[in-house]
């Protein structure tokens, strides 16, 4: 069966980075895109970006532009994603999501989340 | 403010009928796929209706989704308890060159 699986838990210092892994199985890992999408708390989703694994090809955010980096491993299936220059609103749960098809938000497998804080 | 716009609340009794609306521009719903994703307290987004009205495979029949010019539509037929959650319509918009999302709207039963 299809599975993201995302790592632990982070906490961070404001102006450290983060680097969240997406961990995909059950499926040929070059044949859909990775989106990644936040949430912060007890607020709506925020889309940041994706990846296509077969090209390594990134498309992001504008917000998130310059601050954002998605890479890929494909010996182990995995995904990653790293923000850098971490603020207070960083502070969220970040998912990552299988793209069924690219350029489009069909979401049809999603990662458990990573939850991030950043605290001084 | 987010790209799309929904009502931040719904309410029904059981049994009844709910429809959750959002609003685009021809740079988004206008033009693309809306989706739907459920999302119940505590955990991830769930793909409730794909391609403005498509269910996936273990969606029940009461949701459905409509679209009409730059608007879509969410029904929840017959209410039930396990139906409260957030709603999110989502849609790739071709101008911004982005997926967006709208805030999302909380579902309660009464």
């Amino acid at each position: 069966q299809v599975q993201l699986v995302q790592s632990g838990a982070e906490v961070k210092k404001p102006g450290a980075s983060v680097k969240v892994s997406c961990k995909t199985s059950g499926y040929t890992f070059t044949s859909y895109d990775i989106n990644w999408v936040r949430q912060a708390t007890g607020q709506g989703l925020e889309w940041m970006g994706w990846m296509n694994p077969n090209s390594g090809n990134t498309g992001y955010a504008l917000r998130f532009q310059g601050r954002v980096t998605m890479t890929k491993n494909t010996s182990i299936s995995t995904v990653y994603m790293e923000l850098s220059s971490l603020g207070s609103e960083d502070t969220a749960v970040y998912y990552c999501a299988r793209a069924n098809v690219g350029f489009d938000v069909n979401f049809d497998y999603w990662g458990q989340g990573t939850l991030v804080t950043v605290s001084s | 403010q987010s790209v799309l716009t929904q009502p931040p609340s719904a309410s029904g009794t059981p049994g009844q009928r709910v429809t959750i609306s959002c609003s685009g521009s021809s740079s988004n719903i206008g033009t693309n796929y809306v989706y739907w994703y459920q999302q119940l307290p505590g955990a991830a987004p769930k793909l409730l209706i794909s391609r403005n009205n498509q269910r996936p495979s273990g969606v029940p029949d009461r949701f459905s989704g409509s679209k009409s010019g730059t608007s879509a539509f969410l029904a929840i037929s017959w209410l039930r308890s396990e139906d409260e959650a957030d709603y999110y319509c989502a849609a790739w918009d071709d101008g911004l060159f982005a997926g967006v999302f709208g805030p999302g709207t909380n579902v309660t039963v009464l």
